[in-house]
C-alpha cells in the first residue's frame, strides 16, 4: 500500500530563512511527484511536477527534488517570506497498480513571521 | 485561460438530504477526478471520470456516485448525507499530455448540520 509521509507536521521560521519540507513514499514505483501548496480553506495550487525519469524541479525561489530509490523528496524554499505561509502538500502518482490516483501526504503546515 | 471551475463554493445540507457538486476542467483536460479533504487531513481520492465512465474508485461508499458529460464536465453526487461527510470536495482534472500534473479547483465547502 502506497503511503506518503510529510515531516515536519508544523514548522514556524522567521522571515529570510531558507527551508526544507520533506516527503518519503513507501513505494518507489512512482510515475510523479507533485508538490501543492494549499491556504487557509482554499483549494490546491500546483507547485512543481517532477516525473520519474527527472531528479529536481525549479521555480522562482522553489526547488524540489526526488530520489525514487530511496522513496523521498525535499522542497527546498528559499529566502522565506510571509505570503509563504500555508500548508505544503505532497502527492504521489503510481505504482500502476494503483492507477491515477493521487497518494497525499497530510502536509506541512508552514508559518513565516516577519 | 480557466482553471478548474468548482460550485457552489459553500453549502449547507441536512442529514439524510442529497448534495450534487458541480466541476468544470481546465481547457484541455479531458480527465477528473474527485478528492475529499477533511480538516487537518490530506485529500482522500474517492473517484476518477475519463471518456464519460468511472476508470477508477476509491474506498467510499455506494452513496458517492458521480457522472462527467461530452463536455468532460463532472458531479459528484452524494446520497444520504451523514454528519461526517462534512469536508473540503476538491476536484482536479488533467491529461495524459500535461504529464498528468493535476490542476484541482477551489473547492466546495460541505457542512451536514
Amino acid at each position: 500500500k502506497q503511503e506518503v509521509t510529510q515531516i515536519p507536521a508544523a514548522l514556524s521560521v522567521p522571515e529570510g530563512e531558507n527551508l526544507v519540507l520533506n516527503c518519503s513514499f513507501t513505494d518507489s514505483a512512482i510515475y510523479n511527484l507533485q508538490w501543492f501548496r494549499q491556504d487557509p480553506g482554499k483549494g490546491l495550487t500546483s507547485l512543481l511536477l517532477i516525473q520519474s525519469s527527472q531528479r529536481e524541479q525549479t521555480s522562482g525561489r522553489l526547488n524540489a527534488s526526488l530520489d525514487k530509490s530511496s522513496g523521498r523528496s525535499t522542497l527546498y524554499i528559499a529566502a522565506s517570506q510571509p505570503g509563504d505561509s500555508a500548508t505544503y502538500l505532497c502527492a504521489v502518482k503510481g505504482p500502476d497498480e494503483y492507477g491515477n490516483k493521487l497518494v497525499f501526504g497530510a502536509g506541512t503546515i508552514l508559518r513565516v513571521k516577519s | 485561460d480557466a482553471g478548474v471551475t468548482q460550485s457552489p463554493t459553500h453549502l449547507i445540507k441536512t442529514r439524510g438530504q442529497q448534495v450534487t457538486l458541480r466541476c468544470s476542467p481546465k481547457s484541455g483536460h479531458d480527465t477528473v477526478s474527485w478528492y475529499q479533504q477533511a480538516l487537518g487531513q490530506g485529500p482522500q481520492f474517492i473517484f476518477q471520470y475519463y471518456e464519460e465512465e468511472e476508470r477508477q474508485r476509491g474506498n467510499f461508499p455506494d452513496r458517492f456516485s458521480g457522472h462527467q458529460f461530452p463536455n468532460y464536465s463532472s458531479e459528484l453526487n452524494v446520497n444520504a448525507l451523514l454528519l461526517g461527510d462534512s469536508a473540503l470536495y476538491l476536484c482536479a482534472s488533467s491529461t495524459w499530455s500535461s504529464g498528468y500534473g493535476y490542476t484541482f479547483g477551489s473547492g466546495t465547502r460541505l457542512t451536514v448540520v
